[in-house]
């Protein structure tokens, strides 16, 4: 089954560090990636998403993600990191099981000391 | 536009009991989906819908019933409440109409159940 593996559970930065969350996905066959952000206390939102095109997307607050066929990746990076991007990062993809169904990662928990 | 709404936003249930957890969009979306969210495990699809009247089942769909009689409506049933059951729920939905699945799915609020 389609799976996505996010490897940083925890991730604490200090303010203006650059940022870097990893995102693998099992399924060889044509995909579409997303990046969603939860909020302390807010619901899931879309930060950026991969549907076909140019494979460096940006998206929201500075973030970008580049999706790497070759290496089935789809990682999230921002050059300058602000105590406000302290949240939950979920990597997801459809695909495999129909492009309707997300299947997401297990998420990253971000904290950014200021 | 509200988005998606969901009531309630926290329950606590005893084992054995039901509910039914609501949720609402005014977006026109065709498609609507269940996640539950665990600490630690990420979003899991419970149940999904294509529109009005048509369910499916995603990963997680022991233990919960839906339906969808319009297409605003997309309502969750606990049956009997079980301690395995105790998560946060999310609703969300999407536009579905060009297909292709580059679409947003846009979530709703959240409930928090809690099974005792």
């Amino acid at each position: 089954a389609q799976s996505v593996s996010q490897h940083n559970h925890h991730v604490i930065l200090s303010e203006a560090a650059s940022l870097e969350l990893g995102c693998n996905y099992s399924y060889g066959g044509t995909v579409n990636l997303f990046w969603y952000v939860q909020y302390p206390g807010q619901h899931l939102q879309l930060l950026l998403k991969y549907f076909s095109g140019d494979p460096l997307v940006k998206g929201i607050k500075g973030f970008e993600a580049e999706f790497i066929k070759s290496k089935f990746s789809f990682n999230l990076r921002k050059p300058s990191v602000q105590w406000s991007d302290t949240a939950e990062y979920f990597c997801a993809v459809n695909g495999e099981t129909g492009f309707q169904k997300l299947v997401f990662g297990t998420g990253t928990r971000l904290l950014v000391s200021p | 536009n509200a988005g998606v709404t969901q009531t309630p936003k926290f329950r606590i249930l005893k084992i054995g009991q039901s509910m039914t957890l609501q949720c609402t969009q005014d977006m026109n979306h065709n498609y609507m989906y269940w996640y539950r969210q665990d600490p630690g495990m990420g979003l899991k699809l419970i149940y999904y819908s294509v529109g009005a009247g048509i369910t499916d089942k995603g990963e997680v769909p022991n233990g919960y019933n839906v339906s969808r009689s319009t297409t605003e409506d997309f309502p969750l049933r606990l049956e009997l409440a079980a301690p395995s059951q105790t998560s946060v729920y999310f609703c969300a939905s999407s536009y579905g109409g060009q297909g292709g699945g580059g679409e947003t799915q846009y979530f709703g609020p959240g409930t928090r159940l809690l099974v005792l």
